[in-house]
C-alpha cells in the first residue's frame, strides 16, 4: 500500500532536548511539507521541500530544522530553541509543489514537552 | 492571520440532516480545497474547486465557490455518524509553489 507514515505517534521530551520526528512516503511524490497544529487552530506551515536536497522555510520555521537527502524522507528536528514545542505535528506530501495538488497527510506525531 | 476562516466553529446535527460549513478568505486564490480530519488523525482531502468553477459535487458533498464574495461552502447531505470530524478549507496563494493556507476548521458532530 502506498502512503505516508510518521513516527513515533507520541513523543515526550524534556525541556532543552532536541528531538527528531520521522516522515516517510512511498508515493513517489516530489514535494513534502511539515505542519504544526495547536488545539482549536488550523495548520501552520513549518518547512516545505519541493525536491530532494532543497527545502524552504514556512511561516513558523524558527526553532525547527529539516533535511531532504532522499525523496522518500523528510525528517523534522524540533530544537531546544523552539519555545513552545508541545503540539500535533503533521507531515504531508504532494505529487509536485505547484498549485492545485492534493496533499496526502500522515497520521501525525503528538509531541509533549515535560 | 489565517487566509481561510470557517464558520461555524462547531456544528451539531442529527443523523440524516444536512450540514453546511462556510469558508471565507481574504485574497485572490487559484484553488480552494476542503479537507476532513478525524480526531487525532491526519487530514484527508475531500474536494478541490478551481477559481473558475462555481460548484462541484462528489458523492454526498457539494462545494460552491463565490469569488466575488471570497467565500466557499461545503454541504454534506444526509449526514451519518461517521461524518463526525473537523473540516478545513485550504486556499492557495500566488507564488511558484503550492503554499496552501488552512483555516481554523469547523467541528461537526453528527448525533445518531
Amino acid at each position: 500500500d502506498g502512503g505516508i507514515t510518521q513516527s513515533p505517534k507520541y513523543l515526550f521530551r524534556k525541556e532543552g532536548q532536541n528531538v527528531t520526528l520521522s516522515c516517510e512516503q512511498n508515493l513517489n511524490h516530489d514535494a513534502m511539507y511539515w505542519y504544526r497544529q495547536d488545539p482549536g487552530q488550523g495548520l501552520r506551515l513549518i518547512y516545505y521541500s519541493q525536491i530532494v536536497n532543497d527545502f524552504q522555510k514556512g511561516d513558523i520555521a524558527e526553532g525547527y530544522s529539516v533535511s531532504r537527502e532522499k525523496k522518500e524522507s523528510f525528517p523534522l528536528t524540533v530544537t531546544s530553541a523552539q519555545k513552545n514545542p508541545t503540539a500535533f505535528y503533521l507531515c504531508a506530501s504532494s505529487i509536485e509543489g505547484t498549485r492545485g495538488n492534493e496533499q496526502f497527510f500522515g497520521p501525525g506525531t503528538r509531541l509533549t514537552v515535560l | 492571520s489565517q487566509q481561510g476562516e470557517e464558520d461555524p466553529q462547531a456544528l451539531s446535527i442529527q443523523e440524516g440532516e444536512n450540514a453546511t460549513m462556510n469558508c471565507s478568505y481574504k485574497t485572490s486564490i487559484n484553488n480552494l480545497q476542503w479537507y476532513r480530519q478525524n480526531s487525532g488523525r491526519g487530514l484527508v482531502h475531500l474536494i478541490l474547486i478551481r477559481s473558475n468553477e462555481r460548484e462541484k459535487h462528489s458523492g454526498r458533498l457539494r462545494v460552491t465557490l463565490d469569488t466575488s464574495k471570497k467565500s466557499s461552502s461545503l454541504l454534506i447531505t444526509a449526514s451519518r455518524a461517521a461524518d463526525t470530524a473537523s473540516y478545513f478549507c485550504a486556499t492557495d496563494s500566488s507564488g511558484g509553489y503550492q503554499k496552501v493556507t488552512f483555516g481554523t476548521g469547523t467541528k461537526l458532530q453528527v448525533i445518531p
